[in-house]
């Protein structure tokens, strides 16, 4: 059964920390995402990755960075967090070709007070 | 401009109705076409993926017309169970895969 593993279910952080969200798959993917969904905004990418030490920014990656130092781990660091990063965070693998599926994490949910 | 535009909804039939959702993509690059479901507090989940010849999948079909630019889902017999959110992903390029914000769909009695 394939996996993807996300650290925390809820997480509450100050104004101000770092804070890491830790993604694990198990299906020796190449592709990883970060993705935040908002209500009336959708999934929206962070930040992907294709392969080990890769990243390429998507629509929003102000306020974050991420590190792929093994294939199957998947960071997303929120360098100070604010309250404005408030929100779920989802984390998703596919194989490297384009007609795969994709299959996320159960998610975070992420405050920030 | 958004890489991905789907109806905002929600939509709220009663059973057995029939059902469309559009969304249309910005890239006429882009190389493939999903469905994904997400039931309330879950994650996404792959529906369908959608070919340039249109795909059915019992009571549920997909289109592709490249040169608008669009996608649709087409559900047949609505059921309870088919009250989700319906979410549309367009995959750009090298596996950068963009998602509208989704269709809320609400099945009633």
């Amino acid at each position: 059964d394939v996996k993807v593993t996300q650290s925390s279910r809820y997480l509450v952080k100050r104004t101000g920390e770092k804070v890491f969200l830790e993604c694990v798959q198990d299906m020796d993917h190449e592709n990883m995402f970060w993705y935040r969904q908002d209500p009336g905004l959708g999934l929206r990418l962070i930040y992907f990755s294709y392969d080990v030490k890769m990243k390429e920014k998507g629509d929003i990656p102000e306020g974050y960075s991420v590190s792929r130092e093994k294939k199957e781990r998947f960071s997303l660091i929120l360098e100070s967090a604010s309250t404005n990063q408030t929100s779920m965070y989802l984390c998703a693998s596919i194989r490297g070709t384009t007609q795969t599926e994709a299959f996320f994490g159960q998610g975070t949910r992420l405050t920030v007070v | 401009r958004k890489e991905v535009e789907q109806d905002p909804g929600p939509f709220n039939v009663p059973e057995g109705a029939t059902v469309a959702f559009n969304c249309t993509y910005s890239n006429s690059a882009s190389q493939s076409f999903f469905w994904y479901r997400q039931d309330c507090r879950k994650e996404p989940k792959l529906l369908m993926s959608v070919y340039s010849s249109g795909n059915e999948d019992g009571r549920f079909t997909a289109q592709l017309n490249r040169a608008s630019q669009y996608i649709s889902l087409l559900i047949r017999d609505s059921k309870l169970s088919d009250s989700a959110t319906y979410l549309c992903v367009v995959n750009i390029r090298n596996n950068d895969m963009r998602f509208g914000a989704g269709t809320r769909l609400t099945v009633k009695p």
